[in-house]
């Protein structure tokens, strides 16, 4: 595909609402990355997808948090019970391999909790 | 834990100045190194990487050299374009698991 992309490209939601998130990586790429930024700071990681193997979801911060993949395609992350310290840019990013890949990033997606 | 840290506050210079911006890293392992780009209004872009010791990475006559001995990987242009103005996050990526580790960034203003 022609870059990673994102959906939507803004969430304006009510505290408590559940959102999700969506992602389409760059064809082909085994890897997929989620991450956070909130105003004025850098990325935070969140989680990634290798292949088929399991997720490493060490850096979502509650169990609120979730994310799926299907196969080396489309991935969802999911924030229930949203709260208004969810604010932020939530980034995409995939790679073609996982070690010291390049990661390409999507424009990523808005979200505003009210 | 890896982690990065850039110089404070943003940087304002006139076109055709000469730009530095610090970027040091604690790391357990051997990282690779990279400065990711944001301009306004646009998705985060890879500017220019280094994979291992003394590799100098460079792209639009911006340059970093992976310093193993001071922890560093500093960012320079010798002389700035208004169209330069973005904001420049440092980053590694320890191979052991691969997520990157970013600065908090530095917004960079290019005045005519």
């Amino acid at each position: 595909g022609a870059g990673v992309s994102q959906s939507p490209s803004n969430k304006v939601t009510e505290k408590g609402k559940d959102v999700e998130l969506r992602c389409d990586p760059i064809s082909g790429h085994t890897a997929l990355y989620w991450y956070r930024q909130r105003l004025g700071q850098g990325l935070e990681f969140l989680i990634y997808f290798q292949g088929n193997s399991a997720p490493d979801k060490s850096g979502l911060p509650s169990d609120r948090f979730s994310a799926e993949r299907t196969g080396e395609s489309v991935s969802t992350l999911t924030i229930q019970r949203t709260q208004q310290e969810d604010s932020a840019v939530y980034l995409c990013a995939s790679s073609l391999e996982l070690a010291g890949g390049t990661q390409y990033f999507g424009p990523g997606t808005r979200l505003l909790v009210l | 834990g890896n982690s990065v840290t850039q110089m404070e506050g943003p940087v304002t210079l006139s076109e055709e100045a000469f730009l530095t911006i610090n970027c040091t890293y604690t790391a357990t392992g051997y990282p690779s190194l990279f400065w990711y780009v944001q301009y306004p209004g646009e998705g985060l872009q890879l500017l220019l990487k280094a994979t291992k010791a003394d590799d100098k990475g460079s792209n639009k006559g911006f340059e970093a050299t992976y310093r193993k001995e001071t922890t560093s990987f500093h960012l320079e242009k010798g002389s700035v374009q208004v169209s330069d103005s973005a904001v420049y996050f440092c980053a590694l990526s320890d191979h052991g698991n691969n997520r990157l580790a970013f600065g908090k960034g530095n917004q960079v203003v290019v005045i005519p």
